[in-house]
């Protein structure tokens, strides 16, 4: 089941503006994951928040988690067009003792040099 | 180079076919998984797999099988029974540490088409 849902599906900007995603979920969580998905290709982790924290960052990252929400965004500032991926955040799955992962259906963005 | 590896990149079915397709990681990980991506949408589980010679199904299991006979190998083969196989393939491999797993590590993918 899909729990992690993003908004917006899709977003598209101009290199050097921020980029804000959100994700919503539904169940109470241990730790939220971002990840970023080049087209074709693997996906690729860029960080982990847990439950305790309400923000952490690295490097032009910056993810915030509001559990009373059940939300978390994803913020890339000074985005550049090489950002342009499908971002994913993805929820453990209490169903298989937190081993495997929700994710939800992303979402793409397109930074315009 | 530590990793995980998946082949082939691309991989085309006939009709009533099965296939197999491999993961490999280097990585020293319990714990490997098996993904289906259709296309702009998120990532379904297939199987996992948290020790040598055991796994679980996922919510999309059926026409899938895999097997863990080594800790580095999680093959799965998609056999004539899943009636829609085209899609993109994901493998992916996480430890654990206090109980907890954390991040997981992807493969580069298998693109499968049935002609």
């Amino acid at each position: 089941s899909q729990q992690g849902e993003e908004d917006p599906q899709a977003l598209s900007i101009q290199e050097g503006e921020n980029a804000t995603m959100n994700c919503s979920y539904k169940t109470s969580i241990n730790n939220l994951q971002w990840y970023r998905q080049n087209s074709g290709r693997g996906l690729v982790h860029l960080i982990l928040i847990r439950s305790n924290e309400r923000e952490k960052h690295s490097g032009r990252l910056r993810v915030t988690l509001d559990t009373s929400k059940k939300s978390s965004s994803l913020l890339i500032t000074a985005s550049r067009a090489a950002d342009t991926a499908s971002y994913f955040c993805a929820t453990p799955r209490r169903d298989t003792g937190r081993r495997a992962l929700t994710f939800g259906s992303g979402t793409r963005l397109q930074v315009q040099p | 180079d530590g990793g995980i590896t998946q082949s082939p990149k691309y991989l085309f079915r006939k009709e009533g076919q099965n296939v197999t397709l491999s993961c490999e990681q280097n990585l020293n990980h319990d714990a490997m998984y098996w993904y289906r991506q259709d296309p702009g949408q998120g990532l379904r589980l297939i199987y996992y797999s948290q020790i040598v010679n055991d796994f679980q199904k996922g919510d999309i299991a059926e026409g899938y099988s895999v097997s863990r006979e080594k800790k580095e190998s999680f093959p799965l083969t998609v056999t004539s029974a899943q009636k829609n196989p085209t899609a993109f393939y994901l493998c992916a491999s996480s430890t654990s540490s206090g109980g907890d797993y954390n991040e997981q590590f992807f493969g580069p993918g298998t693109r499968l088409t049935v002609l």
